[in-house]
This record gives structure tokens, sequence and C-alpha cells, in this order.
């Protein structure tokens, strides 16, 4: 079958570094991304990974390890406006597909 | 650039009645579209999605249906809706490996 796992929810203080993680089980593999979603909106593409390592986008990066078929989304320097849900996706099936993980509902604290 | 719209942004239908959302893409050709539904605090349920005109794959056996008469528009349709059909209903379109989401129409049926 296919499934990500994510955290539910993770809290963090503004200013500080938090990371959420992701494992997956898929029948393919095309490629690891992240999604934001802010209350009431859409989900919003912030990063992906094709291969192993580190992806770095200001202050957010993403990590992947195919062996391990683990992620990770690192958010440094917290703002408050970085509360909101975070999903991973995996491309499957040729590419043509994305499944979502059921999301990390972050809360940044002052 | 290339944009996404969905209409209508919020709908409120009875048990029973049809359903007809529509997305259209701007500002590119021969998309890959998707329809997810997302349920309340809930992450982004892969429905239908597209590689082109007629070609639609279900992701989930249910009372809704999909069609892509034209290139750039994807519709999603129900002949007679359930209380669990309720839901944000969010249509998307792929560039190489990122999804790009219109703004998404809030459906409650009562």
């Amino acid at each position: 079958g296919q499934s990500l796992e994510q955290p539910s929810e993770v809290t963090a203080v503004e200013g500080a570094i938090v990371q959420i993680n992701c494992t997956y089980q898929t029948s393919g593999f095309y490629g690891l991304s992240w999604y934001q979603q802010h209350d009431g909106g859409a989900p919003t593409f912030l990063s992906y990974n094709g291969l192993d390592g580190l992806e770095e986008t200001g202050r957010f990066s993403s990590f992947l390890s195919r062996s391990d078929s683990y992620g990770y989304l690192l958010l440094q320097e917290l703002q408050m406006k970085d509360s909101a849900s975070y999903f991973c996706a995996v491309r499957d099936t040729g590419g043509f597909k994305t499944i979502f993980g059921a999301g990390t509902r972050l809360f940044v604290k002052a | 650039s290339q944009t996404i719209h969905q209409w209508p942004a919020t709908l409120v239908q009875p048990v029973g009645s049809p359903l007809s959302l529509e997305c259209t893409v701007e500002g590119t050709s021969n998309p890959n579209l998707y329809w997810y539904r997302q349920a309340a605090g809930r992450g982004l349920q892969l429905l239908f999605y597209s590689v082109g005109i007629g070609q639609i794959s279900s992701e989930v056996p249910q009372n809704l249906s999909a069609s892509r008469p034209q290139d750039r528009q994807f519709i999603l349709s129900s002949k007679k809706l359930l209380l669990s059909d309720s839901g944000f209903y969010l249509c998307a379109w792929t560039k190489t490996y990122e999804q790009y989401f219109g703004p998404g129409t809030r459906l409650t049926v009562t």
C-alpha cells in the first residue's frame, strides 16, 4: 500500500528551529515534496527532493534519504507566520500521482 | 504566468442534489490535472487525475465523477450528494514535480 507518516502536531517558540519528519511507503517513488497550508487556504509548494541530501531554500531546508524512506523539513528562525499545516508528499506511479501525508500542524508561540 | 481558477468558492447543497465544480488553468498547455478533497483538519485525498483530454483516472470509488472536456478544464460532478461529500475541494496542476493548487471550493452538504 501507500502511506506517509508525519507527526500530527509540533509546537515551537519564535526564533527557534523545528524539524518535521516524514516516513513513506509507496509502490513507486519519484521524489518527496513539502507543502504549507494556512488555515482556510490552499496548499503551497515549499520544496522538493528527488535525490538524497539536503535542499535549502531560505529559512526552509528539506532532506531525503531514499534508503531509509525518510525525509524531513527544517524550519529555522521561526516566525509567527510559520504557524500552519505542513504536508509531505510523494510522487508515485510514473510521477503522475502525488500522495499526501495527513499533515503536521505547527504552532509557533511568542 | 500560470493561474488556476476554481468556482464557486463556497457551496451549500442539500443531500441528494447534484454537484458540478469547475477548474480551469491558464498559461500552460497539456497540464496534468488533479482533484483532491480535504476534510476539516485532515490531509488531502486524491480523487481523480487526468493526463489529457478525456483521460480520467479514479482513485476512490464513490459517487463522484470527473471529466476533462478541454485541455485546461477539469470538472468534478456528482448526481446525488451525500453528507460525507462535505469538504474542501482542491484542483491542482503539475509542473514537473511541483503541484499548484487553486483557491478551493468549500462544500457543505446539509
